[in-house]
């Protein structure tokens, strides 16, 4: 079946510093890859949508600039985090789909935990 | 605007025990439906997608229904186990790709 890894799974920096987190579809081409946020105790809500090859798409809300996307190649997207600030701690994962995969049509990465200190 | 709401918030069953999940949604020109299991500080397993020209959906010992009509959705789990123990996400999508999740039911089932 479809698999989405994500690394790192977790990761701890400093305040003002930049973190990347890594999204990668193994065994399919993965046309668009989408990235989440849960807060505690919230719902997972969607940041941003990314299609391969072109500029992300996102949400409302969103800091594009603090929130850099990067969908370089079928297989693999990239969050950046810039200037981490700990109101930036959450839970990130990120979601990669393919034309014709089917009902399920959506594979979710096991998501990276992020603490800004 | 989508919004999904899921009662409970937080269930705890003895282990043997049934059980029922429920999650509501506002707009119901949905696409489908899904059931979600998030394990503490993990990823995503989908459990069961219904269509939204389908009424059920059935997997083991776990059944999703729904009614499109009145933004409705529960969540079935027959002989509850402490494997179980987890947080229950559902999630609506329409025809685009944007999933719209619940807050989620954090379920507990005690040995």
């Amino acid at each position: 079946g479809a698999v989405v890894s994500q690394h790192p799974s977790w990761v701890i920096c400093k305040s003002g510093t930049s973190v990347k987190i890594e999204c990668r579809s193994l065994d399919f081409q993965a046309t668009t890859m989408f990235w989440y946020r849960q807060f505690p105790k919230q719902s997972l809500m969607l940041m941003a949508t990314s299609n391969e090859g072109s500029k992300a798409t996102y949400e409302q809300g969103v800091e594009k600039d603090k929130f850099l996307i990067n969908h370089a190649s079928l297989t693999l997207s990239t969050l950046t985090v810039t200037s981490a600030h700990p109101e930036d701690s959450s839970f990130y994962i990120c979601s990669a789909t393919f034309p014709g995969q089917g009902n399920y049509g959506y594979t979710f990465g096991s998501g990276t935990r992020l603490t800004v200190v | 605007k989508q919004e999904v709401t899921q009662i409970p918030a937080a269930l705890s069953v003895p282990e043997g025990e049934n059980l029922v999940l429920n999650c509501s949604f506002t707009d119901s020109a949905i696409y489908n439906l899904q059931w979600f299991r998030q394990d503490p500080g993990k990823g995503l397993t989908s459990l069961l997608l219904i269509q939204s020209s389908q009424r059920e959906q059935t997997s083991g010992r776990l059944n999703a229904s729904l009614d499109k009509s009145s933004g409705r959705s529960t969540l079935y789990i027959a002989a509850s186990q402490p494997g179980d123990s987890a947080t229950y996400l559902c999630a609506v999508r329409h025809s685009g790709n944007q999933f719209y999740f619940g807050t989620g039911t954090s379920l507990t089932v005690i040995p």
